[in-house]
């Protein structure tokens, strides 16, 4: 069936470090993929969205770029803050061998990111 | 601020009982997604209306169900609760059906079963 592997946290970075937080899928046909950021007591916000391959979603100086040969979606930040402290959760959607795809989310199990001054 | 409202916020009850949490979509979205949250399962879909009508359903338990008004605001109903059914649910919505579409997320309801 349809998953997310992300990679295990928490990750710990200082202010401006280079951020890369793995993201890998299995999927039937062309998922949708997705980023979503958590932070502390709130709902789930969408950062970045990728709909075909080699699309790079952004926003906010986050990166990923839809990887269909690596089956991937990478997320990237050139210089964190410590304000992207957070949660972040890979997500796809795709149809499954049970049902058409209706755009229900799939989710990895959350990276907490916690950045140092 | 996504838009997308729900109540209550915090929710403790004891097991065996029941409750209902609501969710009010982002005006002009048609699609309702409810999602479960636990440490030990993390982020679980659990059941999505659209319109009205019940279009998809993942790891929902039977004693789970859920529906969606006229209105477009939609509640998710939790009977016969268990310790194991504490947890963060929250609701999303969507403009319309299929992949591709973004998804609003509401800040959540956390229930908590003693």
């Amino acid at each position: 069936g349809n998953s997310v592997t992300q990679m295990e946290g928490p990750v710990t970075l200082s202010e401006e470090a280079f951020l890369t937080i793995n993201c890998t899928y299995t999927a039937t046909g062309y998922p949708s993929l997705f980023w979503y950021v958590q932070y502390p007591g709130e709902g789930l916000q969408l950062l970045l969205k990728a709909t075909k391959a080699d699309d790079k979603g952004s926003n906010k100086g986050f990166e990923a770029t839809y990887r269909k040969e690596t089956t991937s979606f990478h997320l990237e930040k050139g210089s964190v803050q410590v304000s992207d402290s957070a949660v972040y959760f890979c997500a796809l959607s795709a149809p499954s061998a049970l049902s058409s795809n209706t755009g229900k989310l799939i989710f990895g199990q959350g990276t907490t990111l916690q950045v140092k001054p | 601020d996504s838009g997308v409202t729900q109540t209550p916020k915090h929710l403790i009850t004891a097991t065996g009982q029941r409750v209902t949490l609501r969710c009010s979509p982002r005006s002009g979205d048609l699609s309702v997604y409810w999602y479960q949250q636990s440490l030990d399962q993390g982020l679980q879909f659990l059941i999505q209306y659209y319109n009205g009508e019940e279009r998809a359903k993942g790891n929902i338990l039977e004693r789970f169900s859920a529906q969606q008004f006229p209105d477009l605001h939609s509640e998710l109903n939790l009977s016969s609760l268990e310790l194991g059914d504490s947890a963060l649910y929250f609701c999303a919505s969507s403009v319309a059906l299929g992949q591709g579409y973004e998804q609003y997320f509401g800040p959540g309801t956390r229930l908590t079963v003693t």
